[in-house]
C-alpha cells in the first residue's frame, strides 16, 4: 500500500518561508494535491495538480514535486496561514486509491 | 451559490446501520465525481469512497476499511450523493466530509461540505 509522510508538525515565523514537505515513492510521477484544513473548518484545496493554485488562492503559495518528495512552500507567511496541511495522490496499486499524508500542523510563532 | 450540504449523522450502535446523504447545488451534479471523506476526532484525512459520473458508468471504489461494509450512490435526477452505512463499528466514529472531484486527469477534491458527524457507540 502506498505511503505518504509528512512531518507532524512545522514552525515558522511570520514574514518568513515555511516548507512542507510530503515524501512518497517515486511521488515524482503523480499529482499531488495539498489541502489546507483550519480548525473546525472543512480542508479547501490550495495547490492541484502539484502546483496549480485554484481561483483565490494567494500567490504566495506554491507546490513542486519531484523524486520522492514533494514540497509545499509559503512565503511570506501570515498567521492566518496556521492550519493542518494534507498531501494526496490517487494510487493505482493500492486497495485504497486515494491517498492522504498524515497532515502537518503548521505554527506560525 | 455552489455548495455541498451533509446530512444523516448522528449516534449509532455497533452493528447497526445508517445512510448519509449529500445534497448539492450551483453546478451541473451529473458532470462531476463525488467522494466521501472522513475524520476521526483528532486525527487525519482518510478516504472512503467515490462515485464517477455517468459518463464513466457511475462506477465506485472504495478504501480496504469500509469495503463490503459501506455503499456509495448517487441520484443525479436529485443531485444527491449518498452513502449507506451497516455494520459499523466504533472506529467509524468520525466527521463524514463529501467532497466533489474537480474533473481533471487525477483526483483534486476542490469542493467540500462542511461534513456530518457519526458516533458510533453502544
Amino acid at each position: 500500500s502506498y505511503v505518504l509522510t509528512q512531518p507532524p508538525s512545522v514552525s515558522v515565523a511570520p514574514g518568513k518561508t515555511a516548507r512542507v514537505t510530503c515524501a512518497g515513492s517515486n511521488i515524482g510521477s503523480k499529482s499531488v494535491q495539498w489541502y489546507q484544513q483550519k480548525p473546525g473548518q472543512a480542508p479547501v484545496v490550495v495547490i492541484s495538480y502539484n502546483s496549480g493554485r485554484p481561483s483565490g488562492i494567494p500567490e504566495r503559495i506554491s507546490g513542486s514535486n519531484s523524486g520522492s518528495t514533494a514540497t509545499l512552500t509559503i512565503s511570506r507567511v501570515e498567521a492566518g496561514d496556521e492550519a493542518d496541511y494534507y498531501c494526496q495522490v490517487w494510487d493505482d496499486s493500492s486497495d485504497s486509491h486515494v491517498i492522504f499524508g498524515g497532515g502537518t500542523k503548521l505554527t506560525v510563532l | 451559490d455552489v455548495q455541498l450540504v451533509e446530512s444523516g449523522g448522528g449516534l449509532v450502535e455497533p452493528g447497526r446501520s445508517l445512510r448519509l446523504s449529500c445534497s448539492v447545488s450551483g453546478f451541473t451534479f451529473r458532470f462531476y465525481a463525488m467522494a466521501w471523506i472522513r475524520q476521526a476526532p483528532g486525527k487525519g484525512l482518510e478516504w472512503v469512497a467515490l462515485i464517477r459520473n455517468p459518463a464513466f458508468g457511475a462506477t465506485t471504489e472504495y478504501a480496504a476499511s469500509v469495503k463490503g461494509r459501506f455503499t456509495i450512490s448517487r441520484d443525479d435526477s436529485a443531485s444527491v450523493a449518498h452513502l449507506q452505512m451497516s455494520s459499523l463499528k466504533s472506529e467509524d466514529t468520525a466527521v463524514y466530509y463529501c467532497a466533489r472531484d474537480s474533473g481533471g486527469s487525477s483526483w483534486s477534491f476542490d469542493l467540500w461540505g462542511q461534513g456530518t458527524m457519526v458516533a458510533v457507540s453502544p
